[in-house]
């Protein structure tokens, strides 16, 4: 069976531009998450989402939004790329939202670069 | 709130001798206790998890942790070290009520020698 996939696997883009990525979870997973990684640190919760709602929100700026689709893949845009941006995207799928000790399992991520 | 602390940031072993990777974490509530490893240039793979059954947990690749309530600690193990656990290690942390919001630790970077 596929993993979670994700895509571009890179991308670089220019300050005050915008990006999009995006995320399919692995087969009959409803809920997803993403986290940014910035190099040399563990990942930060950005959101999750189940059943195409939001269920939850980590500190980022409204320049962060996401969102879910019927099949349960999942996008995340990113408005007015600042350099602090630049780092690992990664995404997670899980069967469920809300119970105790749910596994996630997470893509390979997307390395955004802003110049 | 929750949070973990990953009490070294890097940790050099010989191939063949045993690995510990420290953890502590501090929760209002019973956690669930998680370790990814993640490689270079790859997302995160899953070791093992703690949700409040044993105690002692076991994972892939001969790796286990043990949940210590009293020294609020969830420390990682192996007995013998092999060139292909050089990679990255965290320590992650979830309550119950929390989303499975994943919080994790900051890492540490395993380095096996020869």
């Amino acid at each position: 069976d596929a993993g979670v996939t994700q895509s571009p696997t890179h991308l670089i883009k220019t300050r005050g531009q915008h990006v999009t990525l995006r995320c399919s979870p692995i087969s009959g997973h409803k809920s997803v998450s993403w986290y940014q990684q910035v190099l040399g640190q563990g990942p930060q919760f950005i959101f999750q989402y189940y059943e195409k709602e939001e269920r939850g929100r980590g500190n980022f700026p409204d320049r962060f939004s996401a969102r879910q689709f019927p099949n349960y893949s999942s996008e995340l845009n990113v408005n007015a790329l600042l350099l602090g941006d630049s780092a690992l995207y990664l995404c997670a799928s899980s069967f469920r939202w809300e119970v105790f000790g749910e596994t996630q399992y997470f893509g390979p991520g997307t390395r955004l670069l802003v110049l | 709130a929750q949070s973990v602390t990953q009490l070294d940031s890097h940790v050099s072993v010989s191939e063949g001798t045993p690995v510990l990777l420290r953890c502590n974490y501090s929760s209002s509530y019973s956690p669930s206790l998680f370790w990814y490893v993640q490689h270079p240039n790859k997302g995160l793979q899953l070791l093992l998890k703690y949700t409040s059954a044993a105690t002692l947990v076991k994972g892939i690749n001969g790796f286990e942790a043990e949940f210590k309530k009293s020294e609020t600690s969830f420390h990682l193990t192996k007995p013998s070290a092999h060139m292909s656990d050089a990679a990255e290690y965290f320590c992650v942390v979830t309550v119950t009520g929390g989303g499975n919001k994943l919080t994790f630790g900051t890492g540490t970077q395993l380095k096996v020698e020869l």
